[in-house]
């Protein structure tokens, strides 16, 4: 079965600054997704990054980037310059060949002005 | 384009009852998706419903079930509420089944007392 584990239940980071969250799984399928999401008091779950397995160039956006480590089944986030609208819940996701994502526990970011 | 939307936002029940909740998805995306997300276990795969059928279901009991609509509108119903049932409920909506991008809703609140 796929495991998903955010050993950081808590993590706080100065604006502007940058921040990583870390994020280990388990599977032993060969094709899969990874993703971040972040859930701000809103509820709303919010995909911030997805990596392809098969693809070794870490995926991008802006302020977020990932380092995909598949042999160490590792995927952390980084985020640079971080700013008080990162403030949130962020998951850790994978999801395989099956219907389902597998989420980790969640590591709360405090962002501090 | 409207987002997924789920109803009703807050609810509260007592114990034994039961409880209806909705999710409409994106309009176009024919999969929705149901997880359960308590402080305790964290997100957990509820069932997944594509073309009215559904096509994967999680470790549940039998009092969690749901139903698709030919308009792809999906509900979920909880009967004999118990305690630990009270959680937020997220519906998913995705384009196709095992679609990698999935689409997420505000959430439906239940607190059971």
């Amino acid at each position: 079965a796929q495991t998903v584990t955010q050993s950081q239940p808590e993590m706080s980071v100065q604006e502007a600054e940058t921040v990583t969250l870390s994020c280990t799984y388990d599977t032993s399928e060969s094709d899969y997704y990874l993703f971040w999401y972040k859930q701000p008091p809103s509820r709303q779950m919010i995909l911030v990054i997805r990596q392809e397995a098969y693809k070794q160039q870490n995926a991008t956006e802006n302020r977020f980037s990932v380092n995909f480590q598949k042999a160490a089944k590792s995927f952390s986030l980084k985020i640079s310059d971080s700013q008080l609208g990162d403030a949130a819940m962020y998951f850790c996701a994978y999801k395989g060949t099956g219907n389902q994502f597998y989420f980790g526990t969640g590591t709360s970011l405090t962002v501090i002005p | 384009k409207a987002g997924v939307t789920q109803t009703p936002r807050y609810l509260i029940k007592t114990r034994g009852q039961q409880v209806t909740l909705s999710c409409s998805p994106i309009s176009g995306h024919r999969s929705v998706s149901w997880y359960q997300q308590t402080p305790g276990q964290g997100l957990q795969f509820l069932f997944e419903y594509f073309s009215e059928t559904q096509r994967n279901k999680g470790n549940f009991p039998g009092r969690f079930s749901g139903r698709q609509f030919s308009n792809s509108r999906s509900e979920m119903n909880v009967s004999t509420l118990e305690l630990g049932d009270s959680a937020l409920y997220l519906c998913a909506s995705s384009i196709l089944s095992g679609s990698t991008e999935a689409f997420f809703g505000q959430g439906t609140r239940l607190t059971v007392v």
